[in-house]
């Protein structure tokens, strides 16, 4: 299994407040990011990195923000969660090609399940 | 507007027999695509994948088919196994972009003994 570690698994909050999901992985792998499942919706991108302090916005980035001091921690927040951002949230590497590029396999993280109330 | 495409949210299928999965993508810019399996409560696994230069690619009891021209591919679970139900997800990938893979809604696999 590829060393990714999301911390919380599970967390309840209350519309309104900030969270903070944390993704630490233990590969060194350039490439991190972070999805959104949802019955019907299958997984959609929230945001990526594709390095340190370099991140871009995915498919349904509003509501979260993210950040990425360290090659291995990516973490997302919701600034004032709502109930429509209650999901399971995945987050996902890649490792680099040495011909440039990446992998496109990605490999995941077990999930942390979000309720907001 | 979705871009990859599974018609199917759930399929049932007798253990020993062959399951077909189906996925069809609209971005003709796709040009690898993956197959991804997953069980509750965990993170989805990489099962199979194949690069848009190829038709088809096998590994043990795993076969993905794809037809270019169609923007279809299928996955061949034969024989089917109780240790196959799960959620499959087909994905695609512009590999010249690092933006992740594009992911279909899904498909629910179940064996019946």
């Amino acid at each position: 299994d590829a060393g990714i570690t999301q911390s919380p698994r599970h967390k309840v909050t209350e519309t309104g407040t900030p969270v903070t999901l944390r993704c630490h992985q233990t590969e060194n792998h350039r490439y991190m990011y972070w999805y959104r499942q949802d019955p019907g919706h299958g997984l959609r991108l929230i945001h990526y990195s594709y390095g340190v302090k370099d991140t871009d916005k995915g498919e349904v980035s509003d509501g979260y923000s993210v950040s990425r001091s360290k090659t291995e921690d990516f973490l997302l927040t919701l600034e004032s969660a709502t109930s429509s951002q209650t999901s399971v949230y995945f987050c996902a590497i890649s490792e680099s090609l040495s011909r440039g590029g990446v992998n496109e396999k990605l490999f995941f993280g077990s999930g942390t399940q979000l309720s907001v109330l | 507007d979705q871009q990859v495409k599974q018609n199917s949210p759930s399929l049932s299928v007798q253990e020993g027999r062959i399951s077909i999965l189906n996925c069809d993508y609209t971005n003709s810019m796709f040009d690898y695509f993956l197959w991804y399996k997953k069980y509750p409560a965990e993170g989805p696994t990489f099962l199979i994948s194949i690069s848009s230069i190829k038709d088809k690619n096998e590994d043990g009891r795993f076969t993905v088919f794809l037809n270019k021209s169609a923007k279809h591919l299928s996955l061949h679970i034969v024989p089917s196994q109780p240790g196959d139900s799960a959620v499959y997800f087909c994905a695609a990938s512009d590999s010249r972009g690092a933006d992740g893979l594009t992911f279909g809604k899904g498909t629910h696999l179940i064996i019946q003994p």
